[in-house]
């Protein structure tokens, strides 16, 4: 199906397990996401990705890792999860910039839970 | 990127045009506004952007003040699965590290 879809949608985990989570997108658009939502806290930016193989982090890094081989392809790994990583992951993607603005596609979200 | 103020929640009648605020006082000369919404549980919703001209695509129109100050999303027939939460943004293109949803409006429509 075309679109941007995220895998599991849910997931369990315990402290100090790592964890990967899925982002595909069928566009083809350069540039792709990663969002956690938090009460509170809003959406806040963890990493993007301007393109295969170019990763920036955003506003909390810490404690996440990603890499992007592919285009279509955007994993966020937990590599050590911990209870305050507990919140809803979103993943986006949107084309290049072009005219000084662009849109964002967002993903369905995984709702992680780490015990 | 400019802050934006919104209000905290909104009640509109089903079928009747719902006009939601948004406040960038600060707003710079090279900044857009973005309108997004997220219906419960699910990602965010592009809905239309601005730089200074008013704007309008199938979903939306968005009304941007002259001095850019403030704007206001306006859906012109509010069915009830546009109830969500609509955040209002301004940012830079390249401020990626800026994306700040904020809380937004939450907006009930009511049959």
């Amino acid at each position: 199906d075309a679109g941007i879809t995220q895998s599991p949608r849910y997931k369990i985990t315990e402290t100090g397990r790592q964890v990967t989570l899925m982002c595909h997108q069928t566009w083809s658009h350069s540039y792709m996401f990663w969002y956690r939502q938090d009460l509170g806290h809003g959406l806040r930016l963890i990493y993007y990705s301007a393109a295969a193989d170019i990763t920036d982090k955003g506003e909390v890094p810490d404690g996440y890792v990603v890499s992007r081989s592919k285009t279509e392809n955007f994993p966020l790994t937990l590599e050590s999860a911990t209870r305050s990583q507990t919140s809803v992951y979103f993943c986006a993607s949107s084309v290049a910039v072009t005219g000084g603005y662009y849109e964002q596609y967002f993903g369905p979200g995984t709702r992680l839970t780490v015990t | 990127d400019a802050k934006t103020t919104q209000p905290t929640s909104m009640d509109c009648a089903e079928g009747r045009a719902a006009n939601l605020p948004c406040n960038h006082s600060t707003i710079s000369g090279n900044e857009y506004v973005y309108w997004y919404r997220q219906i419960h549980s699910q990602g965010p919703q592009y809905i239309i952007h601005g730089l200074k001209n008013n704007e309008t695509n199938e979903m939306a129109s968005l009304i941007i003040t002259e001095d850019r100050k403030s704007s206001t999303l306006i859906l012109p027939h509010a069915t009830l699965r546009d109830t969500a939460v609509y955040y209002c943004i301004a940012r830079q293109s390249y401020n990626f590290n800026k994306f700040y949803f904020g809380s937004g409006t939450k907006l009930n429509v009511k049959p």
